[in-house]
């Protein structure tokens, strides 16, 4: 598509419910990257895909999240037994390459009730 | 992790009056970015600076790399409504490593009409 997509826009949980979150990069971008901005604070790095593969998710808060790609396109971050702390918002974005302009999606709100 | 010390945190200023926010870093970066992000919308790339002392302009923004590769300063001249939102600065270092940005906590800017 023309930009990132990400869905969906907003999630409200029940703690302790697993979450699943969609990201459609833009075709043809071999890297794709989520972060998380909480509340009042800048973006966090979590994870980055080179085609289907993660060479860094060290950003990863726990265990309780995880991440795939496939195709080389469609990424999806899951997060297991919510917590409140994982309220925020949930950004995506990719890139033609490694490092290279990056676009952002506008991202999932996240809250964990 | 490491994030960029980004001042202010926040600015009410009139429409047509001239904007300054900056951020420092302990370490070195060889890229600096900023960012603007609208409600609802992830971020946007305004101004990308790749050489120390690199002075680059984009309509009313002007943006410095700071010589010591640990700052950098971001103006908007004469303010519009429209300039209202939260900035970030982010860092990007070369190599291996640059897939990924580290980010400022943001300066969100209000205009008064």
């Amino acid at each position: 598509g023309a930009g990132v997509s990400q869905s969906p826009s907003n999630k409200v949980t029940e703690k302790g419910k697993d979450v699943e979150l969609r990201c459609d990069p833009i075709s043809g971008h071999t890297a794709l990257y989520w972060y998380r901005q909480s509340l009042g604070q800048g973006l966090e790095f979590l994870i980055y895909f080179q085609g289907n593969s993660a060479p860094d998710k060290s950003g990863l808060p726990s265990d309780r999240f995880s991440a795939e790609r496939t195709g080389g396109s469609v990424s999806t971050l899951t997060i297991q037994r919510t917590q409140q702390e994982d309220s925020a918002v949930y950004l995506c974005a990719s890139s033609l390459e490694q490092g290279a302009g990056y676009t952002f999606g506008s991202g999932t709100r996240l809250t964990v009730v | 992790g490491q994030q960029l010390n980004q001042s202010p945190q926040s600015m009410f200023i009139q429409e047509g009056e001239d904007v300054s926010m900056n951020c420092t870093s302990s370490s070195i970066f060889n890229t600096w970015l900023w960012y603007k992000q609208e409600p609802g919308e992830g971020p946007v790339l305004l101004i990308a600076l790749y050489k120390a002392g690199e002075l680059t302009s984009n309509g009313r923004l002007t943006a410095q790399f700071g010589i010591t590769r640990k700052d950098s300063f971001l103006n908007i001249s004469a303010s519009i409504p429209s300039d209202v939102g939260i900035y970030f600065c982010a860092g990007q270092r070369s190599g291996g490593s640059n897939y990924k940005l580290t980010f400022g906590k943001g300066t969100l800017l209000t205009v008064n009409p």
